[in-house]
């Protein structure tokens, strides 16, 4: 199993660009959640999707984030135009609905690094 | 609403000591609580999870963790540290209804000195 896949790893860009970032989940996994993590702020939920359906976007910041699903193996999160308080990790995760011993448990990918200048 | 305490975002200890990160909880109903690490540039990766099951969790890396309701605690231990432990650890708990947010709490760095 690959685990989450993001891409890209690293992304710099200026003020006022178009920024989409991508998520593969877990094949199989019902759940997508994307998370930010800020020095000031800590880990915090952006948005998570049950069956590419989302189901709470409270975490948005504001309307410049979307974020969708089209389908069960990939996810998009962007930002227009992007401010430099966005500069941030961000990260997806995964998990199955239920079974198993990983239920409930969430598998993150490794990231994405956003640099807004 | 939930919420997670983690005391010392900064413990230091020598290789070969006990590690404690202490962890406390705040939740309207019985909580299901991890513990994930975080290494440099990397991802989240699970070390244990308490999900109503025993209160005392063996994870990974010789790491374990004990639930204790009346105390809202949910502490990270390890016997002797490893030069390799060194890393950001982050406690999170989650509504036991299944698959919902993690809320974190805002992270222990472990450094380990030789």
């Amino acid at each position: 199993d690959a685990g989450v896949i993001q891409s890209p790893r690293h992304e710099v860009t200026e003020m006022g660009q178009e920024v989409t970032l991508r998520c593969k989940p877990i094949s199989g996994h019902d759940y997508l959640f994307w998370y930010r993590q800020t020095m000031m702020r800590g880990l915090e939920l952006l948005i998570y999707f049950n069956n590419n359906v989302p189901i709470d976007d409270s975490g948005m910041p504001e309307d410049r984030f979307s974020a969708k699903m089209p389908n069960a193996s990939f996810s998009t999160l962007k930002i227009q135009p992007s401010e430099p308080r966005d500069s941030a990790v961000y990260f997806c995760a995964s998990s199955r609905e239920r079974g198993g011993s990983s239920y409930n448990e969430q598998f993150f990918g490794p990231g994405t690094r956003l640099t807004v200048l | 609403a939930q919420s997670v305490t983690q005391l010392g975002s900064h413990v230091s200890v020598s290789e070969g000591a006990l590690v404690l990160l202490r962890c406390n909880y705040s939740s309207s109903v019985p909580p299901y609580l991890f513990w994930y690490v975080q290494y440099p540039n990397q991802g989240l990766q699970l070390l244990l999870k308490y999900t109503s099951a025993a209160t005392l969790v063996k994870g990974i890396n010789g790491f374990e963790a004990e639930f204790k309701k009346s105390e809202t605690s949910f502490h990270l231990t390890k016997p002797s540290a490893h030069m390799s432990d060194a890393a950001e650890y982050f406690c999170a708990v989650s509504s036991p209804s299944g698959n919902t947010p993690l809320v974190f709490g805002k992270g222990t760095r472990l450094s380990v000195i030789a």
